[in-house]
């Protein structure tokens, strides 16, 4: 199974938007509703930030949000803050009982 | 507050094993299913292998197929990963992750909560 594509990195200023591409094949993203992504920082766990493509675990700000189209999803956060300088993965069910992760995306607020 | 505490990482040499365990709490454990995913340093994440909620089915990837080891024992809140002979890329930071049901499946193939990791090193 190959790992869905992410741009290795993105950056953007405060107040900004920015979106975080993960493309993948009609075999994972695109026929399941069941991206998810996740936010690290370094040396920790990752943090879900979004689940079944565009749905935020409580307490997740709505800052970030989740869209799909295609074999493609994207995370936009809007009204970037420094904390938000973070490594993201977004990761997909791919069938037959297995699941594959995109490479990862670095943040960098300006 | 739901935890997962992952340990028995550590250094090892080539060809040789390890058991990982990742003990629950805050939760009724019996109810989820539960993954492994690990990161090499430097690298991204890597889903590793799923267990049913009640341990009737187990899963990997490809690169660990027969040499690691999802199992589980709901009467000890405890999901374990042996891994038998290590090699020098098995070395990673080995997170264990609840399963996040969507809907009404039981399974949902979403990672919520994960465990803080523990680290393998696989080196002579």
């Amino acid at each position: 199974q190959s790992a869905l594509t992410q741009p290795a990195s993105v950056s953007g200023s405060p107040g900004q938007s920015i979106t975080i591409s993960c493309t993948g094949t009609s075999s994972d993203v695109g026929s399941f509703n069941l991206v998810s992504w996740y936010q690290q920082y370094p040396g920790k766990a990752p943090k879900p930030l979004i689940y079944e493509v565009s749905k935020r675990p409580s307490g997740v700000s709505n800052r970030f949000s989740g869209s799909k189209s295609g074999n493609t999803a994207s995370l936009t956060i809007s009204g970037l803050q420094a904390e938000d300088e973070a490594d993201y993965y977004c990761c997909s069910y791919a069938g037959g009982s297995s699941m594959v992760f995109g490479g990862g995306t670095k943040l960098t607020v300006l | 507050q739901v935890q997962l505490m992952e340990s028995g990482g550590g250094v090892v040499q080539p060809g040789r094993s390890l058991r990982l365990s990742c003990v629950a709490s805050g939760f009724t454990f019996s109810n989820y299913a539960m993954h492994w995913v690990r990161q090499a340093p430097g690298k991204g994440l890597e889903w590793v292998a799923v267990i049913w909620f009640d341990g009737s089915n187990k899963y990997y990837a490809d690169s660990v197929k027969g040499r690691l080891t999802i199992s589980r024992d709901n009467s000890k809140n405890t999901v374990y990963l042996q891994m038998i002979s290590l090699r020098v890329e098995d070395t990673a930071v080995y997170y264990c992750a609840r399963d996040l049901p969507s809907g009404t499946n039981l399974m949902g193939w979403q990672f919520d909560p994960w465990g803080q990791g523990t680290l393998v090193t696989v080196s002579s």
